[in-house]
């Protein structure tokens, strides 16, 4: 069974620094992973996916993410973080094939912003 | 185009009451899923469906029933509410292809007390 492990639960940083939330994900194939962030009160929003192809992927708001198969990794990173980017987020993995898209979230990391 | 759209938005039951979730999309996607949120513990999927007529169970099923009628519509069933399912639920759809991510809606938050 497919699992993602999101070890840090809050994260901390000053505006401006930059940012890098972990995720390990467990699976047998070559996974779908994504990143979604959540503001309060609201529903996920795609930040980047990645499906095959460059290990190094862009998304929206200035963030990037690096697959790392050796490592079972793809974390997200920022260079310099923005007091909006003040959310949750969630590393997910999934598969194609018979799974029709079935997503399992990691337990989500919450950044708050220093001004 | 509203997207993924989930009534109502907020919701206080008594325990052994029943209510229904509602999700309906008007992007034309096959792909529905219903997943619960708890603090701490990230999303759990509850049912979901490949296609009108098409559910089946995902990772945390007991207590919840769906149906699909419609491509658009895909509503959670709670018979008999218990404190276990105080939680957020959020609605996703996702065109069936490859490489395609899930769209969610905003979430109904429902306390059962």
């Amino acid at each position: 069974a497919q699992s993602v492990t999101q070890p840090d639960i809050h994260i901390t940083v000053s505006e401006g620094a930059s940012l890098e939330l972990r995720c390990n994900y467990s699976y047998g194939a070559t996974p779908y992973l994504f990143w979604y962030v959540q503001s309060p009160g609201q529903g996920l929003q795609l930040l980047l996916k990645y499906f095959s192809g460059d290990t190094l992927v862009q998304g929206i708001k200035g963030f990037e993410a690096e697959f790392k198969r050796s490592q079972s990794s793809f974390n997200l990173r920022k260079p310099s973080v923005h007091w909006s980017d003040a959310a949750e987020y969630f590393c997910a993995v999934g598969a194609g094939g018979t799974s029709y898209g079935k997503l399992t979230f990691g337990q989500g990391t919450i950044l708050t912003v220093h001004p | 185009n509203a997207g993924v759209t989930q009534t109502p938005k907020f919701r206080i039951l008594k325990i052994g009451q029943s209510m229904t979730l509602q999700c309906t999309q008007d992007m034309n996607h096959n792909y529905m899923y219903w997943y619960r949120q708890d603090p701490g513990m990230g999303l759990k999927l509850i049912y979901y469906s490949v296609g009108a007529g098409i559910t089946d169970k995902g990772e945390v099923p007991n207590g919840y029933n769906v149906s699909r009628s419609t491509t658009e519509d895909f509503p959670l069933r709670l018979e008999l509410a218990a404190p276990s399912q105080t939680s957020v639920y959020f609605c996703a759809t996702r065109w069936d292809s490859t490489n395609q991510p899930q769209h969610f809606g905003d979430g109904t938050r429902l306390s059962i007390l």
